[in-house]
């Protein structure tokens, strides 16, 4: 399984709900990552989880929340988002977060009204 | 910081004519390089890295990148394209930071290939 498996596929949210992206490997691997992609744009790291806590963040909003409930799983927490954060939120994985390749998942196209 | 940077933001070929896209690092030292490719509605999908050794790099689809080191470049190249080459291509580097590494992406180079 090389698979990185992203729930849901699509989300649209109002600006004063809470909501919450899934993301799943079984892969093994021991880092995951969350990127944002806007369109016609490269995807924009976020946050980085390795070995379950999180080491990189790269300065996002406190309205983005993640969480790593295991080595599997990956969580982002979404409240009081605005609209210019619609855009495709990406879930990646390596095996050890040390300079090896990421698999992504196909991502959450969100869309925020 | 480490960063990539491609210089072809879009890129029209026919079917069949050999392609080459620019992409340079900014890291003096030993760096990890990825070519990504992102096709319509698809998730984002590795075409071939280079860690070391050969910098003769060989990847899915036919492709292909080398690595310059003197030049800081990693260029990527395919000898006769075809129309489902359409797509999005994207170089990154396995950036380092205080506690981690991740890839960060140059902007994108959009192809177009027209049968």
């Amino acid at each position: 399984d090389t698979e990185v498996t992203q729930t849901p596929k699509h989300l649209v949210m109002g600006m004063t709900n809470k909501k919450s992206l899934k993301c799943e490997q079984h892969m093994g691997h021991r880092a995951m990552y969350w990127y944002k992609q806007k369109a016609k744009k490269p995807p924009e790291l976020m946050f980085v989880y390795s070995y379950e806590k999180l080491s990189i963040n790269e300065s996002v909003p406190s309205r983005f929340s993640p969480e790593c409930p295991n080595s599997s799983l990956l969580n982002l927490h979404l409240h009081a988002l605005q609209p210019e954060d619609s855009a495709l939120y990406l879930c990646a994985s390596s095996l050890s977060g040390t300079g090896d390749e990421a698999f992504f998942g196909q991502g959450t196209r969100l869309t925020v009204v | 910081a480490q960063s990539v940077s491609q210089h072809n933001h879009h890129v029209i070929l026919s079917e069949a004519a050999s392609l080459e896209l620019g992409c340079n690092y900014s890291y003096g030292g030993t760096v990890n390089l990825f070519w990504y490719v992102q096709y319509p509605g698809q998730h984002l999908q590795l075409l071939l890295k280079y860690f070391s050794g050969d910098p003769l790099v060989k990847g899915i689809k036919g492709f292909e990148a080398e690595f310059i080191k003197s030049k800081f470049s990693f260029n990527l190249r395919k000898p006769s394209v075809q129309w489902s080459d359409t797509a999005e291509y994207f170089c990154a580097v396995n950036a380092a930071y205080q506690a981690g590494t991740a890839l960060i992406f140059g902007k994108g180079t959009t192809l177009s290939v027209s049968s």
